[in-house]
C-alpha cells in the first residue's frame, strides 16, 4: 500500500512567485492534515480536511495560503505571493480517524529567494 | 511558555544503554500523547502513543506518562545506531491535531 506522497520533494522561487504543493493520502483516509515546521522551530499545524471539508484552518499564516481537496482525495496547498517567511519543510499527514495516529509524507521543502 | 516543551539535545548515549527523553506539556486536559521518530530528511514516524497514566512498553521502547505532572518521557532500551534520529513529542487537540514539540535529538555513539 502506497503511502503519502507529496510533490515536489523542493521547490526554489523567488519572493513574490507562487507555488502550489500537492499531497496525495493514504488510499481510504478521510482525514488530511498539513503541518509546517520553519528552520530552527517546531512542526506547525496549518488546516485539517476532513473529506473535501476545511475542518479546522486555524493555523494557516495568512491569506496567501489556500489549501483544496476537491473531491476529497489528494491535496493542494497554494503560496501567492510567497514570501522569505514562507521558506520551511511543508508536510502532509493522512489518517483514518482522527485519533492523532498520523502518517506523514517526506514533506516538501520551500526555499524562497 | 511553549505548549509542548522538550530538550533539543543532541542527547548522546552510548551504544546498548538507555536513552531517556523527557517531554512536557502545559494543557492540562490534554488526553493523548505520541512519540513520533523523525530521521533527517524524512518523515516523522509514530513509534508509541499513550493515553493513560503510567507505563507503555512496546519492544525496546517504553513510554511513560504522568498526567499529574503534566509529563511525557520515552526510554529507549539497549540503543542502536539506528535509533540515532530527532524524537518528536505530541499532544493531541481537537480533531486529531497534533501540537508538536521542537524534538530531541538522540545520537547513539558506538
Amino acid at each position: 500500500e502506497a503511502g503519502v506522497t507529496q510533490f515536489p520533494s523542493h521547490s526554489v522561487i523567488e519572493k513574490g512567485q507562487t507555488v502550489t504543493l500537492r499531497c496525495d493520502p493514504i488510499s481510504g483516509h478521510d482525514n488530511l492534515y498539513w503541518y509546517r515546521r520553519v528552520m530552527g522551530k517546531e512542526i506547525k499545524f496549518l488546516l485539517h480536511f476532513v473529506k473535501e471539508s476545511k475542518q479546522d484552518e486555524s493555523g494557516m499564516p495568512n491569506n496567501r495560503f489556500l489549501a483544496e481537496r476537491t473531491g476529497g482525495t489528494y491535496s493542494t496547498l497554494k503560496v501567492q505571493p510567497a514570501e522569505l517567511e514562507d521558506s520551511g519543510v511543508y508536510f502532509c499527514a493522512s489518517s483514518q480517524e482522527n485519533t492523532g495516529e498520523l502518517f506523514f509524507g517526506e514533506g516538501s521543502r520551500l526555499t524562497v529567494l | 511558555q511553549k505548549e509542548v516543551e522538550q530538550n533539543s539535545g543532541p542527547l548522546s548515549v552510548p551504544e546498548g544503554a538507555i536513552a531517556s527523553l523527557n517531554c512536557t506539556y502545559s494543557d492540562r486536559g490534554s488526553q493523548s500523547f505520541f512519540w513520533y521518530r523523525q530521521y533527517s530528511g524524512k518523515s516523522p514516524e509514530l513509534i508509541m502513543s499513550i493515553y493513560s497514566n503510567g507505563d507503555k512498553e512496546d519492544g525496546r521502547f517504553t513510554a511513560q506518562l504522568n498526567k499529574a505532572s503534566q509529563y511525557v518521557s520515552l526510554l529507549i532500551r539497549d540503543s542502536q545506531p539506528s535509533d540515532s534520529a530527532t524524537y518528536l513529542c505530541a499532544v493531541k487537540r481537537s480533531w486529531g491535531k497534533l501540537q508538536f514539540g521542537a524534538g530531541t535529538q538522540v545520537v547513539v555513539t558506538p
